[in-house]
C-alpha cells in the first residue's frame, strides 16, 4: 500500500521567506510526527499529533515553527521568516493506533540561502 | 534530558566479519528502535524492542535490549556490502502512548569487499 508521502521533495528558499511543507500519512494512521534531520543536531523530534487531541509542540525550536493537521490526515509544517539554520531534511512519520511502529516519509530537503 | 549515545559513529568493516554497534541511553525506557538509512533516503524500521532481554533477528542483523543496563546492541554477522548504511537507535522515554523518539547520532557503516 501507499506509504507516507511528503512534498515538495526539495525546497530552496531565501532567508526571511515563509515555507510550507506537506505530509500525507498512511491512510488510517491516527498519529503523525514531524522530525528534523540536520548535520549539526542529528534527528530531532518537532511535533506530534494524535487524533483530535491538542498537538505536542514540545520539540518546536522557535515560534517561527508551526504545524497543523486538517481532518486528522494531511499535515502542514510552516516555517516563518526562514533562517539559514533551518536548512535540514524535514521528515514526517505516521503510526497506527496503539502500534509501536512509526513509518517515515522520504523527507523534504529545505535549503535556506 | 534524555541522551542517546551510539558507538562507534563510524565503522569500516570487511565482508564476512562480525561487529557490534552499541546504543546507551540515559533514562528508563522499555522501547528501543533501530532504523537504517541509506544515503539520500528516509528511515527504514529494522527492529522494535519492547522489553528487557528482548532479542530480534533479521538476516545478518540481531538486536538486543538490556533495560537495566540501558543498553541495546545491534550485532552484524558476516557482513556484506549491502549492509552499508547509517544505523540509528532511538528511544521512547515516555512510557505512555506518545512514542516520541529521541535518536542517537547514527553509526555510518561501510562494508568493504
Amino acid at each position: 500500500g501507499a506509504g507516507v508521502s511528503q512534498s515538495p521533495s526539495n525546497k530552496v528558499t531565501e532567508k526571511g521567506k515563509d515555507v510550507e511543507l506537506r505530509c500525507d500519512p498512511i491512510s488510517g494512521h491516527t498519529a503523525l510526527y514531524w522530525y528534523r534531520q540536520s548535520l549539526g543536531q542529528g534527528l530531532e523530534f518537532l511535533i506530534y499529533f494524535q487524533g483530535n487531541s491538542a498537538p505536542d509542540k514540545s520539540g518546536l525550536p522557535s515560534d517561527r515553527f508551526s504545524a497543523e493537521r486538517t481532518g486528522g490526515s494531511v499535515s502542514t509544517l510552516t516555517i516563518q521568516r526562514t533562517q539559514q539554520e533551518d536548512s535540514a531534511v524535514y521528515l514526517c512519520a505516521s503510526r497506527m493506533g496503539q502500534s509501536y511502529e512509526q513509518y517515515f516519509g522520504p523527507g523534504t530537503r529545505l535549503t535556506v540561502t | 534530558e534524555l541522551k542517546v549515545e551510539q558507538n562507534p559513529l563510524f565503522l569500516s568493516m570487511q565482508e564476512e566479519k562480525n561487529y557490534t554497534i552499541y546504543c546507551n541511553y540515559s533514562t528508563t525506557s522499555d522501547r528501543l528502535y533501530w532504523y537504517r538509512q541509506d544515503p539520500g533516503k528516509s528511515l527504514e524500521s529494522l527492529f522494535v524492542l519492547l522489553s528487557n532481554g528482548a532479542v530480534k533477528q533479521e538476516g545478518r542483523l540481531m538486536a538486543s535490549l538490556d533495560t537495566k543496563a540501558r543498553l541495546s546492541t545491534l550485532h552484524i554477522t558476516a557482513a556484506v556490502h549491502d549492509l552499508s548504511a547509517t544505523y540509528f537507535c532511538a528511544v521512547d522515554p515516555s512510557g505512555g502512548s506518545n512514542y516520541k523518539l529521541t535518536f542517537g547520532k547514527g553509526t555510518l557503516l561501510t562494508v568493504n569487499p
